[in-house]
């Protein structure tokens, strides 16, 4: 049963163009919501996160957007760079209350490739 | 560079075997989760350890068991091993009980023969 579902496992950008990569969560206790970025033989790089108190979050070229009704959030990327190669996972805590878990449950991930 | 270290960076061994991982987390950081990353599967929580004590537990087996160390070391040990046990184990840390964001380690590939 999977909690957190990233449906595309890969997705190839131009350079300079957007990137969205989106994410599906089943459970209703989450309420806090991460992206991580992967390059190959190291481990998850945290990226940026959201809390459900809000709908959107910024940090410079990447944005989260999170949609609480769909259970959906999404990660934007603008513009897309090379180096922005690589997986990205979706991951989720019910944590942020305080009332749940911190252990995060992570998709299976999204292959970005940004092409020159 | 995280701040997580994990050792050894590879592990081979036989089925039936018993092995042992271990992982330093950021300094100051108190929390110490374990993840496993199988072929084609997302990074599955084992289990979490704060400031000595077990916390939190996922789809960790009866032959995997941790600790955490009054260094805030943590070791993951991994016996009776399997085929189906290969995969990457990732340790993160965080700075405390109540905080979402974790640093993850490079982590530890094991390959059961």
């Amino acid at each position: 049963d999977q909690q957190v579902k990233q449906n595309s496992p890969s997705l190839r950008v131009q350079e300079g163009r957007i990137s969205i990569l989106n994410c599906d969560y089943t459970n209703s206790m989450f309420d806090y919501f991460l992206w991580y970025k992967k390059y190959p033989a190291e481990g998850p790089t945290f990226l940026i996160s959201i809390s459900s108190i809000k709908d959107k979050n910024e940090d410079g070229r990447f944005t989260v957007f999170l949609n609480k009704s769909a259970k959906h959030l999404s990660l934007h990327i603008v513009p897309s760079q090379p180096g922005d190669s690589a997986v990205y996972f979706c991951a989720a805590s019910a944590g942020y209350s305080g009332a749940g878990s911190y252990q995060l449950t992570f998709g299976k991930g999204t292959k970005l490739s940004v092409i020159p | 560079d995280s701040g997580v270290t994990q050792t050894p960076k590879h592990l081979i061994t036989a089925t039936g075997q018993r092995v042992t991982l271990r992982c330093s987390p950021r300094s100051g950081d108190l929390s110490v989760y374990w993840y496993q990353q199988s072929l084609d599967q997302g990074l599955q929580f084992l289990i979490q350890y704060y400031n000595g004590e077990e916390r939190a537990k996922g789809n960790i087996l009866e032959r995997f068991s941790a600790q955490q160390f009054p260094d805030l070391h943590s070791e993951l040990n991994l016996s009776s091993l399997e085929l189906g046990d290969s995969a990457l184990y990732f340790c993160a840390s965080s700075v405390g009980l109540a905080v979402n964001e974790q640093f993850f380690g490079p982590g530890t590939r094991l390959t059961v023969l």
